[in-house]
C-alpha cells in the first residue's frame, strides 16, 4: 500500500519568513495530493491540493510543487504570519483506490512574532 | 453549504465498555469515510463508504470494531469492547468528487 513520509516533524519560522514542508510517496499511482492545516483541537482543513498531471499550482501566500518522478511534493508558505501555526499534514491517493487518502505524520509549524 | 457534522464530540468510557459515534456527512456527498487519528499522527483511515456500500475496511479492526450506512446518509462507527489504545480523535469525511475530502469536526475518545 501507499506510504507517505513528511519532513521536518517541527518547523520554527520568524514571521514574513518562508516555510517549506516536504513530502514523498512510495505508490507510483498516485495521483491526488492535497495539503491539510490543523489546528489544535480543530478539524483538518484543506489548503491546497494539487494533481499529477500539474507540476506547480499556487494561491496567494501558498504553493505546492510535484515531482512525479521522484516521488515527492512539497508545500511552501511565504511571508508566514502567526496564524499560519499549526499542523500541516500531506497526503496522497489514487482513484484506484477509492480516493482513500494516506497521510504523513505531520507538521508543526510555529511562526514567531 | 453545511458541513460534515459529527457527535458526540467528547467521550469518555472505561475500558471494555461500549461507544457509537454518529456521522452526517455533506449533503448529496456520496462517499464516506471514517478515520482514527492519534494524538501526533495523521489520520488512518479505517473505513470507507461509497452510498451505503463498503468500499475499503481493511484498516478496520473488525475483531472490535464495526460501521454501517444503512440509508447511504448518515453513518455510525461503533466499538465493541474498547481498548486503551483506541483513545483517539475519530473524523469523519465526504466527498462528492472522489478526491477532495472534507472532514467533521471529530470526536475525542477517551478509554479510562
Amino acid at each position: 500500500g501507499e506510504n507517505v513520509e513528511q519532513h521536518p516533524s517541527t518547523l520554527s519560522v520568524q514571521e514574513g519568513d518562508s516555510a517549506v514542508i516536504k513530502c514523498t510517496y512510495s505508490d507510483s499511482a498516485s495521483n491526488y495530493f492535497p495539503w491539510y492545516k490543523q489546528e489544535l483541537g480543530k478539524r483538518p482543513q484543506l489548503i491546497i491540493d494539487i494533481r499529477s498531471n500539474v507540476g506547480e499550482k499556487k494561491d496567494q501566500r501558498i504553493a505546492v510543487t510535484l515531482n512525479k518522478t521522484a516521488k515527492h511534493f512539497s508545500l511552501h508558505i511565504t511571508e508566514t504570519q502567526p496564524e499560519d501555526s499549526a499542523v500541516y499534514f500531506c497526503a496522497a491517493s489514487t482513484t484506484l483506490s477509492g480516493s482513500r487518502l494516506t497521510f504523513g505524520e505531520g507538521t508543526q509549524l510555529t511562526v514567531n512574532p | 453549504e453545511a458541513g460534515v457534522a459529527q457527535s458526540p464530540r467528547y467521550k469518555i468510557i472505561e475500558k471494555r465498555q461500549s461507544v457509537a459515534f454518529w456521522c452526517n456527512p455533506i449533503s448529496g456527498h456520496a462517499t464516506l469515510y471514517w478515520y482514527q487519528q492519534i494524538l501526533g499522527q495523521g489520520p488512518k483511515l479505517l473505513i470507507q463508504f461509497q452510498n451505503n456500500g463498503v468500499v475499503d475496511d481493511s484498516q478496520l479492526p473488525k475483531d472490535r470494531f464495526s460501521a454501517e450506512r444503512l440509508k447511504g446518509v448518515d453513518s455510525t462507527l461503533k466499538i465493541q469492547p474498547a481498548k486503551l489504545e483506541d483513545s483517539a480523535v475519530y473524523l469523519c469525511a465526504s466527498t462528492s468528487n472522489r478526491n477532495t475530502q472534507y472532514f467533521g469536526p471529530g470526536t475525542r475518545l477517551t478509554v479510562l
